[in-house]
């Protein structure tokens, strides 16, 4: 069964205090890791998708990187406008279609 | 701007009614997801869809929900009869369901639901 594991589950940055998000997966074949924002009150709004074991993605102030156990999201010199609840997926191999198992999530709060 | 369209945005019935969701995925898009996100459970995913074709729908309670497609640009999902645990924000998602960039989902904003 494929497993995705978020760490932390709540962070809070003061502005411009960079960190990282970590996504923990467990996938037999994994065909790619995606990652979403959340805001409160709005679906998943989606970020990056990485392939392969040492693909990064960047994207204004984030990036994300991949490696066979794990995905990182680094956060830059953040602003408040980044606070959301940031989501990680997995899409195994043998599935069929585009099914994706997610995360719990990190809540992120970035503090003026 | 292509966006994912859900209706009702919010809901709220008593127990033992029928509630029907609707959503209007992206033009072009071939693939249909219904999720459900709760504070407990996350993001679940319930039934997807490719061409219209159910393809799984394991994530559902069979005895009380459904979901279908009746055309490329409407899918539903259908609690019958609701119970208070149904509270929850339905999602729906689409995507192209190919290789490459187009195995992203985008999602729609949502029905909150509340069974009373």
């Amino acid at each position: 069964e494929d497993q995705v594991t978020q760490s932390p589950e709540a962070l809070r940055l003061q502005e411009g205090e960079s960190s990282s998000l970590n996504c923990s997966y467990t996938v037999s074949g994994l065909r790619g890791l995606f990652w979403y924002r959340q805001d409160p009150g709005k679906g998943p709004e989606f970020l990056f998708t990485l392939y392969s074991a040492g693909e990064e993605k960047e994207k204004e102030r984030l990036k994300a990187t991949l490696t066979k156990k794990e995905s990182f999201l680094h956060i830059t010199a953040p602003k408040p406008e980044d606070s959301a609840t940031y989501l990680c997926a997995v899409q195994a191999k043998e599935t069929s279609g585009s099914r994706l198992t997610f995360g719990e999530g990190t809540q992120l709060t970035v503090n003026p | 701007d292509a966006r994912v369209t859900q209706t009702p945005r919010h809901k709220v019935t008593e127990m033992g009614q029928e509630v029907t969701m609707r959503c209007q995925p992206i033009l072009g898009h071939n693939t249909v997801f219904w999720y459900r996100q709760t504070m407990m459970q996350g993001l679940e995913l319930l039934a997807y869809f490719r061409n219209r074709a159910p393809l799984d729908d394991s994530g559902m309670p069979k005895d009380r929900f459904s979901a279908e497609m009746p055309d490329a640009t409407l899918a539903t999902l259908k609690i019958q009869p609701s119970e208070p645990r149904d509270s929850a924000v339905y999602f729906c998602a689409s995507g192209l369901g190919v290789r490459g960039p187009s195995y992203e989902q985008y999602f729609g904003p949502g029905t909150r639901l509340t069974v009373t």
